[in-house]
């Protein structure tokens, strides 16, 4: 079965430039998280989904991020612009339900120069 | 805000010997999640801890949540390589609020 997709694996573009990040999560899974990972910081939650419709964004850093989920299989987190301190690792999860475990992609690097 | 703290940082040992680390929160946890995470992954979760004084055990590895609720350990017998990796705690928050608030982690090296 396949896990959480998510692409790019990497990504290095300049300061200033647009960057869209995507995940399609488990099939028949109602619920999507996306996570930023830094080592000074570990591991945040940005925002979460529940049926395509956004539930909490609170973690969202700046309004430079956005995180769409247009339907059930597909989500972004778009930065623009991008800067150095976005530099860490993205990772996307989904779950059956909010209350039920968390299955994590494998990240997508993000270097911005 | 609730702050997760993970201990060691880091632990390098040879395969073959025992290793315990530990997660401290400065409030009471709602549930623990103990998760293991390899090299170039996402978190795979190891563990869910609910009661105080619970025990789990999952083949080599024993789970323990403190009495209070405010601690947890991970204890690992004989080691091998295969389990290096970084384990993180996060505490569940209850009610309606399903937020995963992670510790940052023990970056554990098994040695052959």
């Amino acid at each position: 079965d396949a896990g959480v997709i998510q692409s790019p694996r990497h990504e290095v573009t300049e300061m200033g430039q647009e960057v869209t990040l995507r995940c399609k999560p488990i099939s028949g899974h109602n619920s999507l998280f996306w996570y930023r990972q830094t080592m000074m910081r570990g591991l945040e939650l940005l925002i979460y989904f529940n049926n395509n419709v956004p539930i909490d964004d609170s973690g969202m850093p700046e309004d430079r991020f956005s995180a769409k989920m247009p339907n059930a299989s597909f989500s972004t987190l778009k930065i623009q612009p991008s800067e150095p301190r976005d530099s860490a690792v993205y990772f996307c999860a989904s779950s059956l339900r909010l209350d039920n475990e968390q299955f994590f992609g494998p990240g997508t690097r993000l270097t911005v120069l | 805000t609730q702050l997760l703290e993970q201990s060691p940082q880091f632990l390098s040992i040879q395969e073959g010997e025992n290793l315990t680390v530990y997660c401290n929160s400065s409030s009471v946890f709602s549930s623990l999640q103990w998760y293991r995470q390899e090299p170039g992954e996402g978190p795979v979760l190891l563990v869910t801890v609910v009661t105080g004084g619970e025990v789990k055990k999952l083949k080599r590895l024993t789970f323990q949540f403190g009495d209070a609720r405010k601690d947890s350990s991970l204890h690992i017998t004989a080691a091998q390589p295969g389990d290096t990796g970084l384990y993180l705690c996060a505490d569940v928050a209850g009610g309606s609020n399903y937020k995963l608030t992670f510790g940052k982690g023990t970056l554990l090296t098994v040695n052959p």
